[in-house]
């Protein structure tokens, strides 16, 4: 199957920095990426939508200047964590929608995120 | 109601079993059906896909589509403590290209030597 990756697997940041998260397809185009949060023995929350060159589509709830997404290439889409607090420390996994009739989704292996 | 039920488990079986999951869904419109499996802190990785009804095998797994039902089903031949992980089930309807898929809440499978 499709190969997504993501970087970096784990990060831990003090309180009001900011945190890049990168998504890449590894061997297709991508022209959507979403991205997905997971707290412990939850299931997967749809964040947004994140288009090849437009602005990213978020879910109701989910603040569009905290958490900034970028898909400047049909290869990578980033989800950046601004100021960051505790309460986003949890797992954020991306995926991608693949190319053709498929139509499914391939997702990375996710970054764990732990704010101090 | 929710579009996708799923239920939660946890499923505990010895090895060699044959496990069953499933998961419900509300809206007739759905045509494509995945399954996934979730490692314990990892993505979750695609283990079945189908289109519409019917059924389809891989291995020692086989996934069966209802839809007069509104029920799918993945089942697992052979159960080994490898399997153990936490399943989702996904859909999405045809005409909804570029369009996250709806997932179920994922299924805790523990398969026991």
């Amino acid at each position: 199957g499709a190969v997504v990756s993501q970087h970096p697997s784990w990060v831990i940041c003090k309180s009001g920095t900011s945190v890049k998260i990168e998504c890449r397809s590894l061997d297709f185009q991508a022209t959507t990426m979403f991205w997905y949060r997971q707290f412990p023995k939850q299931s997967l929350m749809l964040m947004a939508t994140s288009n090849e060159g437009s602005k990213a589509t978020y879910e109701q709830g989910v603040e569009k200047d905290k958490f900034l997404i970028n898909h400047a290439s049909l290869t990578l889409s980033t989800l950046t964590v601004t100021s960051a607090h505790p309460e986003d420390s949890s797992f954020y996994i991306c995926s991608a929608m693949s190319p053709g009739g498929l139509e499914t989704q391939y997702f990375g292996p996710g970054t764990r995120l732990l704010v101090l | 109601q929710k579009e996708v039920e799923q239920d939660p488990g946890p499923l505990s079986v010895p090895e060699g079993a044959i496990v069953s999951l499933n998961c419900t869904y509300s809206n007739s419109a759905f045509q494509y059906f995945m399954w996934y499996r979730q490692y314990s802190r990892k993505g979750p990785e695609l283990l079945m896909y189908t289109y519409s009804s019917g059924n389809k095998e891989d291995g020692r797994f086989t996934a069966q589509v209802d839809k007069s039902s509104k029920y799918i089903s993945l089942f697992i031949r052979d159960s080994q403590p490898s399997d153990s992980a936490t399943y989702l089930c996904a859909m999405r309807r045809a005409n909804q290209a570029g369009t996250a898929l709806i997932f179920g809440k994922g299924t805790t499978l523990s398969v026991s030597s």
